[in-house]
């Protein structure tokens, strides 16, 4: 079991470019999410998927598309990069059908946009 | 006004004591609460979670949920050098989404 799983761990890009973070869960979880941290901070929310299918947006969804590939795959897309979205962008995945349940987090993709 | 606050600190603690963490969140539908620890350069990692009024205790961790007063803390009772981290506190509703806090930094002092 590999929990969760993201790729790159690090990306340097220049104002402009686009790329594609991606995401991976092999515990057949219903529900997966994408958070930006930056330093000193907590998590904020950008887009949320509740199931297969569904996605919604969170607290800063500017700049950011997102997909649901499949039940294990949820990708984050930025467009054209800006030096704000300079952050450490964690994945998470959870089971729902139950409010106990507890999300599991992937090691996270730190990027730098210069 | 964020949806979960919390107070950034630092909040520094002798070894041995008490610490007490706080969070409060603005949505009264919210169902489901949550402690997680983060370690720097870490990912966060789940310590306690609670979704009725009163308290869960956990080992050393005690969680407190007052939903009238939309209120959650955390304490932690003989705290230990390796308690020092930064403590977010996460706030679910009905649906999948949930919302963290900025987080508590903890430091507990030799």
């Amino acid at each position: 079991n590999a929990g969760v799983t993201q790729t790159p761990k690090f990306q340097v890009l220049k104002t402009g470019q686009s790329m594609t973070l991606q995401c991976a869960q092999d515990m057949n979880h219903n529900s997966m999410y994408w958070y930006r941290q930056d330093p000193g901070m907590g998590l904020r929310l950008i887009y949320y998927s509740a199931s297969e299918g569904t996605t919604d947006k969170g607290e800063v969804p500017n700049g950011y598309n997102v997909s649901r590939l499949n039940k294990r795959e949820f990708s984050l897309r930025l467009e054209s990069a800006a030096p704000s979205q300079t952050s450490v962008y964690f994945c998470a995945s959870r089971i729902t059908g139950s409010s106990s349940y507890e999300q599991y987090f992937g090691p996270g993709t730190r990027l730098t946009v210069t | 006004q964020k949806e979960v606050e919390q107070n950034s600190g630092p909040l520094s603690v002798p070894e041995g004591a008490i610490a007490s963490l706080n969070c409060t969140y603005s949505d009264r539908g919210s169902q489901s609460f949550f402690w997680y620890r983060q370690y720097s350069g870490k990912s966060p990692e789940l310590i306690m979670f609670i979704y009725s009024n009163g308290d869960k205790e956990d080992g050393r961790f005690t969680a407190q949920l007052n939903k009238a007063s939309q209120y959650v803390s955390l304490l932690i009772r003989d705290s230990q050098p390796s308690d020092s981290a930064t403590y977010l506190c996460a706030v679910g509703g009905s649906a999948s989404k949930i919302i963290f806090g900025s987080g508590t930094r903890l430091s507990i002092r030799p």
